[in-house]
C-alpha cells in the first residue's frame, strides 16, 4: 500500500535555530513531491520536486529529493516564529495525492 | 486575482440533508481537485478534474458524494444524504498544466453534520 510517512510529528524550537522535517514515502508510479505550510486555514504551496539532487530553495526554506531512498527533506534556517506550522509532505503518482500527517513546527521566541 | 473561492465557508446541517459545496478556481487554471480534512484522518484527495473532465475519483468516500464540474470556472461536491462523519474542512484547490503542479487553495468550507 502506498504511504506517506514524516517525521518528527512535532517540533519545538527557538528562534535561530535550523530544522530538517523528513517525508520518506513508498509510491508506486512515483512523479512528483510537493511540501506544503498550513497555518490555521489552508494549505500554501512550498515547493514541487520531481528529479533527485535538485535542490528547490526559496529564502530560508529549501529542500532537497533522494529518488533512490525515497525520502525527501525539507530545511528552514534561521527559524522564526511565523514558521510555527503544520508543514506537509504529499506525493503524487499518474493518478492519486497522498499526503503525510504532517510535522507540527513550533518555534518560540 | 481573487484566488480560489469556496462558498459557503461555514455549514451546519442535520444529518439527512443535502449539501452543496461550490469551488470558483483561478481564472486560466485547468485541474481542480477536492479535499477533506479531519483530525483524525488528515488531509484526503477526494477527486480531481482536469479539463471540467473527472480524472480519478477513486477518493470519494462512498455514493452519497457526488462532484461536477459543468465548465471552467465552477465545480461542485454533494453530499445526500449528509451525516455526522461527513463533518470536515473540505478545501478545493486548482492548477495549471495537466494537474500536478503548484495547486492552489481556497480557504475550505467547514461542514459541522449535527
Amino acid at each position: 500500500e502506498d504511504k506517506v510517512v514524516q517525521s518528527p510529528l512535532s517540533l519545538v524550537v527557538h528562534e535561530g535555530d535550523t530544522v530538517t522535517l523528513n517525508c520518506s514515502y513508498e509510491v508506486t508510479n512515483f512523479r512528483s513531491l510537493l511540501w506544503y505550510k498550513q497555518e490555521k486555514k489552508a494549505p500554501t504551496f512550498l515547493f514541487m520536486l520531481t528529479s533527485s539532487g535538485i535542490e528547490k530553495k526559496s529564502g530560508r526554506l529549501s529542500s532537497i529529493l533522494d529518488k533512490k531512498e525515497l525520502f525527501s527533506i525539507l530545511n528552514i534556517t534561521a527559524t522564526q516564529t511565523g514558521d510555527s506550522a503544520v508543514y506537509l509532505c504529499a506525493v503524487y503518482n499518474n493518478n492519486d495525492m497522498r499526503f503525510g500527517a504532517g510535522t507540527r513546527l513550533t518555534v518560540k521566541p | 486575482d481573487a484566488g480560489v473561492i469556496q462558498s459557503p465557508r461555514h455549514e451546519v446541517t442535520e444529518m439527512g440533508q443535502e449539501v452543496t459545496l461550490r469551488c470558483k478556481p483561478i481564472s486560466g487554471h485547468n485541474s481542480l481537485f477536492w479535499y477533506r480534512q479531519t483530525m483524525m484522518r488528515g488531509l484526503e484527495l477526494l477527486i480531481y478534474f482536469n479539463n471540467n473532465v473527472p480524472i480519478d475519483d477513486s477518493g470519494m468516500p462512498e455514493d452519497r458524494f457526488s462532484a461536477k464540474m459543468p465548465n471552467a470556472s465552477f465545480s461542485t461536491l454533494k453530499i445526500q444524504p449528509s451525516e455526522p462523519r461527513d463533518s470536515a474542512v473540505y478545501f478545493c484547490a486548482s492548477s495549471s498544466g495537466q494537474g500536478w503542479n503548484e495547486q492552489y487553495f481556497g480557504p475550505g468550507t467547514r461542514l459541522t453534520v449535527t
